[in-house]
């Protein structure tokens, strides 16, 4: 069983409407970040949690909220869906510390239309 | 914000051949990683470094981060067909990652 899996793989919106993509984690790692992905560039970080209670905006938090329901869940929403939000979604999750990697889920596929 | 140039932007090479490619940043980063991805995946770690002037193998894969924490390179050797993705550089600091915009490796058999 993978130790990062994010929900839905893929999924195709209007304008408008809101989503959210899930990730759960079982690796027991406390932080977790979403980065979304678009062709030809790296990954840039959208949001960031270190523990439960800690919500950080990353380098591209405009339109896109978090939740951090648990030490294993977190989830990214975007309230009101535009065309330009169009990307791959990755959700990844590091242990504290100095050296701690990160470990990507498989991506979500989102197509704003 | 930090930026990180990742360069060649892509590579077609001979199966065999070695591959260099590197990631220069204005910034110091403390901790220097490559990913590779493969279609529909994500970001695989290769190689960690966290320390100037480190010099890290992994099988056929040796990276180096730079004396003045601003840059890494990555080599492959004698690559192979399944050495073919997209290779990422990653700067870190405190915990955040600033990623290079990626290598996209093609290996003719």
């Amino acid at each position: 069983d993978a130790d990062v899996t994010q929900t839905p793989r893929n999924r195709i919106t209007k304008t408008g409407k809101r989503i959210m993509l899930e990730c759960s984690q079982t690796k027991g790692h406390d932080r977790m970040y979403w980065y979304r992905q678009d062709p030809g560039l790296g990954l840039r970080l959208i949001y960031y949690s270190f523990d439960v209670k800690d919500i950080n905006k990353g380098e591209i938090s405009d339109g896109y909220s978090v939740s951090r329901q648990a030490q294993a869940k977190f989830s990214l929403s975007l309230e009101s869906a535009i065309p330009n939000q169009t990307a791959l979604y990755f959700c990844a999750t590091s242990a504290n510390g100095f050296r701690e990697t990160q470990y990507f889920g498989p991506g979500t596929r989102l197509l704003v239309l | 914000g930090q930026q990180l140039n990742q360069s060649p932007q892509s590579m077609f090479i001979q199966e065999g051949e070695d591959v260099s490619m590197n990631c220069t940043s204005s910034s110091i980063f403390n901790t220097w990683l490559w990913y590779k991805q493969d279609p529909g995946e994500g970001p695989v770690l290769l190689i960690a470094l966290y320390k100037a002037g480190e010099l890290t193998s992994n099988g056929r894969l040796t990276a180096q981060f730079g004396i003045t924490r601003k840059d890494s390179f990555l080599n492959i050797s004698a690559s192979i067909p399944s050495d073919v993705g997209i290779y990422f550089c990653a700067g870190q600091n405190a915990g955040k990652s600033t990623f290079g915009d990626g290598t996209t490796l093609t290996v003719k058999p």
